[in-house]
């Protein structure tokens, strides 16, 4: 059975950083792409970041502060988030892609962890 | 980036009824190549991770009620709900996939009961 268990969130101050962290088991971790995607409250779904066979992307409201990265031998995957504003605040998903591409559908989701950026 | 617009932003349906939710994409995500839509489905309910549906603008992921079922082509999208039961209540998104970075959502439908 697939699991994706996030960590690392809670309140940080406004320019703050935090590292979130998804611990995965139940499939070959290292053969597929790993995406970071966030909830505001109130808001809908907004895609942040994806880390595909080693090639990384991210959403323009969140590039060069964002870095995603994983670790395939300790099956995790990571979110360091530096500079945060009031608006990163949401919860955070960690999301299996369907394959190791570039052009994934999201097929397991992760419970959420919650990142606050208030003073 | 691809746009998803869906409508309507939220609906009321009796229980037994059906519901449809509609998603246009501001260009197409139909790939001639494997003759394929991009195009997947979730359900979202409040305390719990989105969940996937439906994959390939018609597929049924594993385990989905038959209940639940996709449609359309190009640039136009329908998630039809054929008979509404009382765990259906949720937010349902549409997601592209065809052109990324980025996957881009649309903005959510909210759907309860009558």
């Amino acid at each position: 059975e697939v699991q994706l268990v996030e960590s690392g969130g809670g309140l940080v101050q406004p320019g703050g950083s935090l590292r979130v962290s998804c611990a995965a088991s139940g499939f070959t971790f290292r053969n597929f792409a790993m995406s970071w995607v966030r909830q505001a409250p109130g808001k809908g779904l907004e895609w942040v970041s994806t880390d595909s066979g080693g090639t990384t992307y991210y959403a323009d409201s969140v590039k060069g502060r964002f870095t995603i990265s994983r670790d395939n031998s300790k099956n995790t995957l990571y979110l360091r988030m530096n500079n945060l504003r009031a608006e990163d605040t949401a919860v955070y998903y960690c999301a299996k892609g369907d394959n190791n591409g570039w052009q994934n559908y999201f097929d397991h989701w992760g419970q959420g962890t919650l990142v606050t950026v208030s003073s | 980036d691809i746009v998803m617009t869906q409508s309507p932003d939220s609906l009321a349906v009796s229980l037994g009824e059906r519901a449809t939710i509609n998603c246009k994409s501001s260009q197409s995500v139909f790939y001639s190549s494997n003759n394929k839509n991009y195009l997947a489905w979730y359900q979202h309910k409040p305390g719990q991770p989105p969940k996937l549906l439906i994959y390939w603008a018609s597929t049924r992921e594993s385990g989905v009620p038959d209940r639940f079922s996709g449609s359309g082509s190009g640039t136009d999208f329908t998630l039809t709900i054929s008979s509404l039961q009382a765990e259906d209540v949720a937010v349902y998104y549409c997601q592209q996939y065809y052109t990324t970075p980025p996957e881009t959502f649309g903005q959510g439908t909210k759907v309860e009961i009558k």
